[in-house]
């Protein structure tokens, strides 16, 4: 199975803020990679399709990039309702797998 | 718009069993794989099963392997997940989730359900 590991585990950050969260594949999964957002007792919701393609209606402000087994998500001036847990996975192949999560905090 | 609801969770024994719903609405049903994804209560993202747009293909983690069945009927746009021999460590939220891929699956997940908590405790 893929690992995939997110650093860091959580961030305290402000608002407007530049926020990056890092995830690494244990292998190369090219650039089958994605980023969802999750807020407390929602369902995720999917921002970043393979490493650098914007989802359907999310904002600008965050973008997704790397490939092969290291990966970035950025968010460019952090806005309120982007505090939030961060997961990164994987669709390269069976199974699936996630990043253990990025919780970020208001500083 | 695209919808998922799931039903079926609640608490149950270990050892017993237990099927999820997943009705979907608002896009072509047939057309699209779909997957189970669960979360234990505080923990991540764990994806469990996927099934293909027309039911011939599934695949599982190997946490549920053997004792989980996904299966569809496309008739009643509904989704299905059999869980077998119920563990503790199955207790999570099961989310249903959409394959973005027409005919395929892409592997990531573009709509999600609301989730339906099961509980397994004696």
């Amino acid at each position: 199975d893929i690992q995939m590991t997110q650093s860091p585990s959580s961030l305290s950050a402000s608002v407007g803020d530049r926020v990056t969260i890092t995830c690494r594949a244990s292998q190369s999964i090219s650039a089958y990679l994605n980023w969802y957002q999750q807020k407390p007792g929602k369902a995720p919701k999917l921002l970043i399709y393979d490493a650098s393609s914007l989802q359907s209606g999310v904002p600008s402000r965050f973008s997704g990039s790397g490939s092969g087994t290291d990966f970035t998500l950025t968010i460019t001036s952090l806005q309120p309702e982007d505090f939030a847990t961060y997961y990164c996975q994987q669709s390269d192949s069976t199974p699936f797998t996630f990043g253990q999560g990025t919780k970020v905090e208001i500083k | 718009q695209v919808q998922l609801v799931e039903s079926g969770g609640g608490v149950v024994q270990p050892g017993r069993s237990l099927r999820l719903s997943c009705e979907a609405s608002g896009f072509t049903f047939s057309s699209y794989s779909l997957h189970w994804v669960r979360q234990a209560p505080g923990e991540g993202l764990e994806w469990a099963a996927v099934i293909s747009y027309d039911g011939s293909d599934t695949y599982y983690a190997d946490s549920v392997k053997g004792r989980f069945t996904i299966s569809r009927d496309n008739s009643k746009n509904t989704l299905y997940l059999q869980m077998n021999s119920l563990r503790a460590e199955d207790t999570a939220v099961y989310y249903c989730a959409r394959d973005p891929s027409r005919l395929a699956v892409a592997g990531h997940f573009d709509y999600w359900g609301q989730g339906t908590l099961v509980t397994v405790s004696s």
